[in-house]
């Protein structure tokens, strides 16, 4: 079956740190990733999109890897602050699936300062 | 600019009753989508729309209808609400495009008693 897997486990980190959270995947073949910020009792904010020839994409202090081989994305940030704190979630488009993402559960991120 | 904009915020609702959560965007994305998102199970695609004039159904379409007779806005209906869909829907609109970004609502928290 297919599966988006990221860590449910929440993941704390000193501020001014590297935060790196990991979505993985099985039974897919996504033309390109997508990663959002969801803050509590909001709705999800788009940060960045990989495609799937792709092996990096930066914006300011945020960075995505994705490599289809070992099937998984990588998002970091870089000098982490407190208002990092926040879910992040990941999202695959299939080809075939036409207009559709399918979502990742999320890992809560807490930056401390 | 609004965006995406959801009404009711909260509703408590009977077992049995009908409810309409309201969605409408000012962006004229011609894609929009239903979510409802659940502790543990991430967001799951309800129904979406590519386009004004037709709807398909997503993961969990069961127990929920669509209509979208224009292009702004996107009613999503429960007929006969079921303690289970008990959770937090999310309304979006997607920009032009495969790789467009996803617009989200605030979200409608619903309980079902």
């Amino acid at each position: 079956s297919q599966k988006i897997e990221q860590n449910s486990e929440a993941l704390n980190i000193q501020e001014g740190k590297t935060a790196t959270l990991t979505c993985n995947y099985t039974n897919y073949s996504p033309a390109y990733l997508q990663w959002y910020r969801q803050d509590p009792g909001r709705g999800p904010v788009f940060l960045l999109l990989i495609r799937e020839n792709e092996k990096e994409k930066r914006k300011e202090r945020l960075k995505v890897t994705f490599d289809t081989t070992l099937k998984q994305s990588l998002f970091h940030i870089t000098a982490s602050q407190p208002a990092d704190s926040a879910t992040y979630l990941c999202a695959l488009d299939e080809a075939w699936a036409g207009n559709m993402l399918t979502f990742g559960g999320g890992t809560r991120l807490m930056v401390k300062p | 600019i609004a965006g995406i904009t959801q009404a009711p915020t909260s509703q408590i609702l009977a077992a049995g009753r009908r409810m309409t959560l309201r969605c409408t965007q000012d962006m004229r994305h011609n894609a929009m989508y239903w979510y409802r998102q659940d502790l543990g199970l991430g967001l799951r695609l309800i129904h979406y729309s590519n386009t004004a004039g037709t709807t398909g159904k997503g993961e969990v379409p069961d127990g929920y209808s669509v209509s979208r007779a224009n292009t702004d806005d996107f009613p999503l209906t429960l007929a006969s609400a079921v303690p289970s869909q008990t959770s937090v829907y999310f309304c979006a609109s997607k920009t032009s495009g495969r790789a467009g970004e996803l617009f989200f609502g605030e979200g409608s928290r619903l309980t079902v008693l």
